[in-house]
């Protein structure tokens, strides 16, 4: 399979203060990128997605930076709130309509 | 319909026993995806649907494993002769034709004794 990976297998954040998640792919040919969020006991929720042709998305307090020459993405969120505290995975579309999934990270928000 | 549902929540089996998962997808989603997650790792893609049409299967979906989407709308998991291996969160997610942003259930996690 394809190879996706997350530099920081945990995150701890000041409430409050911004966070930044990043993420390593391996496959030139990926178009599409999805982050998201999962809390314990629940399956993963898409956060925010983007496409090869940008560079950068923004949505409600997240965006998504992707930089295609180092194959690397991050998903910055801002204000960070203890409802953040979560797992994040990045997902890569692969072969057909799978996506390739990172291991994670772990972010701790502190009160 | 406010999600993608998913039964059991839980289930525990002996080895050796058979099991079968039901989801629910959300219902105007012709996609739906069948994934697997080990504890610490990010989801595996074990299979996919367009309407009652299986499209992909993955190497990990065994001899073992079937699913079926017969009527298009719910889908089965069934895991026979269950091995301690397949002990993980087997997560459904459906998605309208032509996104690719899924929606998750969430999960039946599977316990093998």
């Amino acid at each position: 399979g394809e190879s996706v990976g997350l530099h920081l297998p945990t995150l701890s954040v000041q409430e409050g203060d911004n966070s930044i998640i990043n993420c390593a792919y391996s496959n030139s040919a990926s178009d599409y990128f999805i982050w998201y969020k999962q809390e314990s006991g629940k399956g993963p929720q898409f956060i925010i997605d983007i496409r090869s042709n940008m560079d950068k998305r923004q949505g409600q307090r997240v965006t998504v930076l992707l930089n295609k020459t180092v194959k690397h993405l991050s998903l910055q969120i801002a204000a960070t709130q203890p409802g953040d505290s979560a797992v994040y995975f990045c997902a890569e579309n692969g072969i057909g309509n799978q996506f390739y999934f990172g291991t994670g990270t772990s972010l701790t928000v502190i009160p | 319909d406010t999600g993608v549902s998913q039964d059991p929540r839980h289930k525990i089996t002996k080895r050796g026993q058979n099991v079968t998962f039901r989801c629910d997808p959300i219902s105007e989603h012709n996609r739906l995806y069948w994934y697997r997650q080990t504890l610490g790792q990010g989801p595996e893609f074990l299979t996919y649907f367009q309407n009652e049409a299986q499209l992909e299967k993955s190497r990990l979906l065994s001899d073992r494993f079937s699913a079926e989407r017969p009527k298009g709308s719910f889908s089965t998991l069934e895991i026979q002769r269950t091995e301690q291996g397949d002990s993980a969160m087997y997560l459904c997610a459906s998605s309208p034709t032509g996104e690719y942003g899924y929606t998750f259930g969430s999960g039946t996690r599977l316990t093998v004794v």
